[in-house]
């Protein structure tokens, strides 16, 4: 099985910073990288697929990159709305696994 | 309206089963693999099993496989994952979720989720 690693698990900024977040693949997923957004008592959000193509109707604040094994997300200029916790996923092969979660708070 | 909308949890007896379903509208429910997604309390996301479009390959998680089955009603446009032999660790909120496209097994429509709650 691919595990995910994301770090950090944690992070705390103000509105208007930029923040970035990884996510490690235990082996090479190409670009088959998905990054989704959670907030409590809500389904989860697609924000980006294949690695760096942004999901419809998401926010251009919000962009990835990476391929292989090492991948980022990062959002600018934060909003308010942006407070969540955010989740990798990769989409390589069964089973599909996802990393642990990076949770952001406001500062 | 694009949506799915989920139901059947509820509290069960360790041992126990239960059926959950996802109805689907607004999208061409047939041409798309459905997944189920679960998040137990307080824990990340972990993805359950994948059913194709038609219904005749699927896919689980180590930790169901044997004891979940996913199946689809494409004349009903509903999805379903059949629970037996529950355990504690089956606690979480189920989700169901639309593929992206093509298989991408990316999701990009989720339903609001069913709690089901395995406890003596």
């Amino acid at each position: 099985d691919i595990q995910m690693t994301q770090s950090p698990s944690f992070v705390s900024a103000s509105v208007g910073d930029s923040v970035t977040m990884t996510c490690r693949a235990s082996q090479g997923i190409h670009s088959w990288l998905a990054w989704y957004q959670k907030k409590p008592g809500k389904a989860p959000n697609l924000l980006i697929y294949a690695a760096s193509t942004l999901q419809s109707g998401v926010p251009s604040r919000f962009s990835g990159s990476g391929s292989g094994t090492d991948f980022t997300l990062t959002i600018s200029n934060l909003q308010p709305e942006d407070f969540a916790t955010y989740y990798c996923q990769q989409a390589n092969s069964f089973p599909i696994t996802f990393g642990q979660g990076t949770r952001l708070e406001i500062k | 309206e694009v949506q799915l909308v989920e139901s059947g949890g509820g509290l069960v007896q360790p041992g126990g089963s239960l059926r959950l379903s996802c109805a689907a509208s607004g999208f061409p429910f047939r041409s798309y693999a459905m997944s189920w997604v679960r998040q137990a309390p307080g824990m990340g996301l972990e993805w359950v099993s994948t059913i194709g479009g038609s219904g005749s390959s699927t896919s689980y998680a180590d930790s169901v496989k044997g004891r979940f089955t996913i199946s689809r009603d494409n004349s009903k446009n509903t999805l379903f994952v059949q629970m037996t032999s529950l355990r504690a660790e089956d606690t979480a909120i189920y989700y169901c979720a639309k593929d992206l496209a093509g298989g991408s097994y990316n999701f990009d429509l989720w339903g609001r989720g069913t709690l089901v709650t395995v406890s003596s």
